[in-house]
């Protein structure tokens, strides 16, 4: 069991947009602001997508964006194309002695 | 630009000790900026943070997995070792390798991975 709930999958046509939902607790996504997201397509390492909640990394499309409120942290794709379907993992900082967590990620199918 | 790349062997016995090398290349891995961390992700399922190391020695694990790791860093070679040891067939998984980033831009990220490696636990 993964310490941030993720869906486990979301669906969306191209050109749609869809939201993937990251839920954790006041020690970690409510409590920081170190919440990142990695997109994973099969056989591939995950890439860095969104870090600090809602920033992207150059290199990365403004069709990626993120935001938090409370103690969930969301991935919005809008836009959808073809290419973004792969897995979505969250991660964040936590208080606890786990230091880092990870959400159990989710397949994002583009239909 | 900085490169990861995990190596070590494939196959491991069980009760053995699993032990991978993560190269860094394209910049140096005593930069007080990142900690080194290992992450893995057994067939079909999600990640898992294993541990990390800063370049002073420094480490922090897993408590799941606390008492069977260690990661130790070789800064005039520019890498770091993961080694986890009495393993089962539930350590079997992809190893990723990958940089942590502690201050600056990316921070509390992992921006930069290895391609990973699998390894598989058999006799």
């Amino acid at each position: 069991q993964s310490a941030l709930t993720q869906p486990a999958s979301v669906s969306g046509s191209p050109g749609q947009s869809i939201t993937i939902s990251c839920t954790g607790t006041s020690s970690d996504v409510g409590g920081y602001d170190f919440v990142s997201w990695y997109q994973q397509h099969p056989g591939k390492a995950p890439k860095l997508m969104i870090y600090e909640v809602s920033n992207r990394p150059s290199g990365v499309s403004n069709r990626f964006s993120g935001s938090k409120s409370g103690n969930t942290a969301s991935l919005t794709i809008s836009g959808l194309q073809a290419e973004d379907e792969a897995d979505y993992y969250c991660r964040s900082y936590t208080s606890s002695s786990t230091l880092v967590v990870f959400g159990g990620g989710t397949r994002l199918t583009v239909l | 630009q900085v490169q990861l790349q995990e190596s070590g062997p494939g196959l491991v016995q069980p009760s053995q000790t699993l032990s991978l090398t993560c190269s860094v290349s394209g910049g140096s891995i005593s930069s007080g900026s990142y900690y080194w961390s290992w992450i893995r992700q057994p067939a079909g399922k999600g990640l898992e943070w294993i541990g990390r190391i800063y370049p002073s020695g420094s480490t922090n694990y897993n408590p799941s997995l606390k008492s069977r790791v260690t990661i130790s860093v070789d800064t005039p070679k520019n890498h770091f070792s993961l080694k986890l040891s009495s393993v089962t067939a539930a350590d079997a998984a992809v190893y990723y390798c990958a940089r942590d980033v502690w201050s600056g831009s990316y921070r509390g990220a992992f921006d930069i991975w290895g391609q990973g490696t699998m390894v598989t636990v058999s006799s």
